[in-house]
């Protein structure tokens, strides 16, 4: 079946690089969550887009993150100038009603 | 965000046994979800709960809504060793969903 993905699944970066996550989500859902984990904890929320409306970014940490969705549909989050501590996995969801459905996250290891 | 106390934050039991965990907010919500997140994978969805006093089951699962819409509880009846995982209970406001710490279940086969 066609679920969300996620590329890459795992990402190495050096301290001070740019590195795109992106998001494939389920087709017809107009709703697209991102969520950061850090290790043995809850989900973090970062950025929600609802169809053609503004994005909520109220989640996101610093103006090195940002987030676009382009046609609705496929996301991509930008991480600028990486730090150490952002170091996580980074969930993505796709919702229709009250179900979200996410995908199998990007581990991202800032050296 | 909103704070969503989860209990216990791990368990250790033995295969068989029946497992109760428990999450409390300090503010109503009329949306209560549990899900389950195996490792290296998202969570998945297992129980939503509408209604205030609901009980509902998933097969060995059984979640309650509380009746003061500020609390729910996710049983799980004889336990075996792929119910490992973390477990959240997760609250909807309006477009935000909310996720509990999580409790880390482990069985012991």
């Amino acid at each position: 079946g066609a679920g969300v993905s996620q590329s890459p699944s795992n990402k190495v970066t050096e301290k001070g690089k740019d590195v795109e996550l992106r998001c494939d989500p389920i087709s017809g859902h107009t709703a697209l969550y991102w969520y950061r984990q850090s290790l043995g904890q809850g989900l973090e929320f970062l950025i929600y887009f609802q169809g053609n409306s503004a994005p909520d970014k109220s989640g996101l940490p610093s103006d090195r993150f940002s987030a676009e969705r382009t046609g609705g549909s496929v996301s991509t989050l930008t991480i600028q100038r990486t730090q150490q501590e952002d170091s996580a996995v980074y969930l993505c969801a796709s919702s229709y009603y009250n179900e979200q459905f996410f995908g199998p996250g990007t581990r991202l290891t800032v050296l | 965000g909103q704070q969503l106390n989860q209990s216990p934050q791990s368990m250790f039991i033995q295969e068989g046994e029946d497992v109760s965990m428990n999450c409390t907010s300090s503010s109503i919500f009329n949306t209560w979800l549990w899900y389950k997140q195996d490792p290296g994978e998202g969570p998945v969805l297992l129980i939503a709960l509408y209604k205030a006093g609901e009980l509902t089951s998933n097969g060995r699962l059984t979640a309650q809504f509380g009746i003061t819409r500020k609390d729910s509880f996710l049983n799980i009846s004889a336990s075996i060793p792929s119910d490992v995982g973390i477990y959240f209970c997760v609250v909807r406001e309006g477009n935000q969903f909310y996720f509990g710490t999580g409790t880390s279940l482990t069985v012991i086969p």
